[in-house]
């Protein structure tokens, strides 16, 4: 069956520019996850959706973040008056359960210029 | 806080070798930890999920160990091969606050040299 996408796969953007991030989980995924991965490094939590609340947004780095999944299937993360420091690889995962693994996405590649 | 630490950062070995990769982590208060394999520029593969009640799972040349009491998982590849060359992670979910999301390792970059 078709797994996580995400769109688009590589962004620039010039610093201050306003960005938006799509991502489509797997069919009937309850759960869904948004990561940022700065280079080298292992991913890091940014936001979780259950269905179409947002029940943990701890890893959001500031208020110029923020994401929405309105319908409970289909994600968006907006990223404000973007910042070089923003540049990083951005993952969307989804989950059906809580004791079941969480599925990747390909991830959208962002550098800020 | 959970810290997660993968040891070592990097591994280069001659094909046919069998090797571990090592995962630590500071709370034990988990639900599962999941290894994962990332190609260059690509997204996040699953190889195998252990849930905090098990010890040990397999899919074909790798094997992963768990003991939760310890904190430390071990991802074992047997017969290595120059298609396994990749990044390795590994990730925690955590029981209580914050349960859903992964904590990740750093990863440890494989090269498995023909």
């Amino acid at each position: 069956g078709a797994g996580v996408s995400q769109s688009p796969r590589y962004k620039v953007a010039k610093r201050g520019q306003d960005v938006a991030l799509r991502c489509d989980p797997i069919s009937g995924h309850v759960s869904l996850f948004w990561y940022q991965q700065a280079l080298g490094q292992g991913p890091e939590f940014l936001t979780y959706f259950q269905n179409e609340a947002q029940l943990d947004k701890s890893g959001l780095p500031s208020d110029r973040f923020f994401a929405e999944r309105p319908e409970g299937s289909v994600s968006t993360l907006k990223i404000q008056r973007t910042q070089q420091e923003d540049s990083a690889v951005y993952l969307c995962a989804s989950s059906p359960t809580l004791v079941s693994g969480q599925y990747f996405g390909p991830g959208t590649r962002l550098t800020v210029t | 806080k959970q810290e997660v630490t993968q040891i070592p950062a990097a591994l280069s070995v001659p094909e046919g070798e069998n090797l571990v990769l090592n995962c630590s982590f500071t709370d034990s208060a988990i639900y599962n930890l999941q290894w994962f394999r990332q190609d260059p520029g690509k997204g996040l593969t699953s190889l195998l999920l252990i849930q905090s009640s098990q010890r040990e799972q397999t899919s074909g040349r790798l094997n992963a160990s768990l003991d939760k009491s310890s904190g430390r998982s071990t991802l074992y590849i047997a017969a290595s091969q120059p298609g396994d060359s990749a990044t390795y992670l590994c990730a925690v979910r955590q029981e209580g606050q914050g349960a859903q999301k992964l904590v990740f390792g750093q990863g440890t970059r494989l090269t498995i040299n023909p």
